[in-house]
């Protein structure tokens, strides 16, 4: 079935610095979905994005789905303490229902 | 607007034990979708409920099973319960079957002794 893997399984950065997470999937995606989970709390919805190539931005938050529609990456700029928690793609394609990666755990020192 | 409900938020049950977990979409929303969360992992689906028909389930065994009411709201029914069990559920809701994002429940804290 249909697996999606992200990179860096944890990431520690010092405050202000940029981070960046990757997401790539086993398959073609129609579309792959971006969620922020906080410690002790449940997964947020960020960003969709549907179109080969498209990139989104949010602030400090930029989106970028591959053109070839399996991959995928969010860059944070200038980090502050509020970024802390856990970052999952969530890649939907063919049968398949939302697939979760396993998440990137940023914590972010003042 | 109030967000999803769940409900309990934590549940202690023992080995062989039978649990019901309940969900309340957002007003508006006709799809209820529930996931599995293993500490450390990202959410694993279990069932998709769009209309009250079932439009997906995951690899989970016989053991779990969900339905969703005329008004929206859903159960996920687990039985005999297993030590691996142990898990938060989360459920989620959007507005319509695909392409949508989803908006989680605080989830429901299990816990098998």
């Amino acid at each position: 079935g249909q697996q999606v893997m992200q990179i860096p399984q944890y990431q520690h950065v010092q405050e202000g610095e940029d981070f960046t997470t990757y997401c790539n999937s086993s398959t073609t995606l129609s579309n792959i979905q971006w969620y922020k989970q906080r410690p002790g709390g449940h997964p947020v919805f960020l960003i969709q994005l549907v179109k080969s190539g498209e990139v989104k931005k949010q602030k400090r938050l930029t989106f970028q789905f591959g053109e070839a529609k399996k991959n995928s990456s969010l860059h944070i700029t200038a980090t502050q303490t509020t970024d802390v928690g856990t970052y999952f793609c969530a890649g939907e394609g063919g049968s398949e229902k939302l697939v979760f990666g396993k998440g990137t755990k940023l914590t972010v020192n003042p | 607007d109030a967000g999803v409900t769940q409900s309990p938020t934590h549940l202690i049950k023992t080995r062989g034990q039978q649990v019901t977990l309940r969900c309340s979409p957002i007003s508006g929303h006709k799809s209820v979708s529930w996931y599995q969360q293993v500490l450390g992992q990202g959410p694993q689906f279990i069932f998709q409920y769009y209309e009250k028909e079932e439009r997906g389930r995951g690899n989970f065994p016989d053991r779990f099973s969900a339905r969703q009411f005329p008004n929206y709201s859903s159960e996920l029914n687990v039985n005999a319960l297993l030590l691996g069990d142990s898990a938060l559920y989360l459920c989620a809701s959007s507005l319509r079957d695909g392409l949508t994002p989803l908006f989680f429940g605080p989830g429901t804290r299990l816990t098998v002794l």
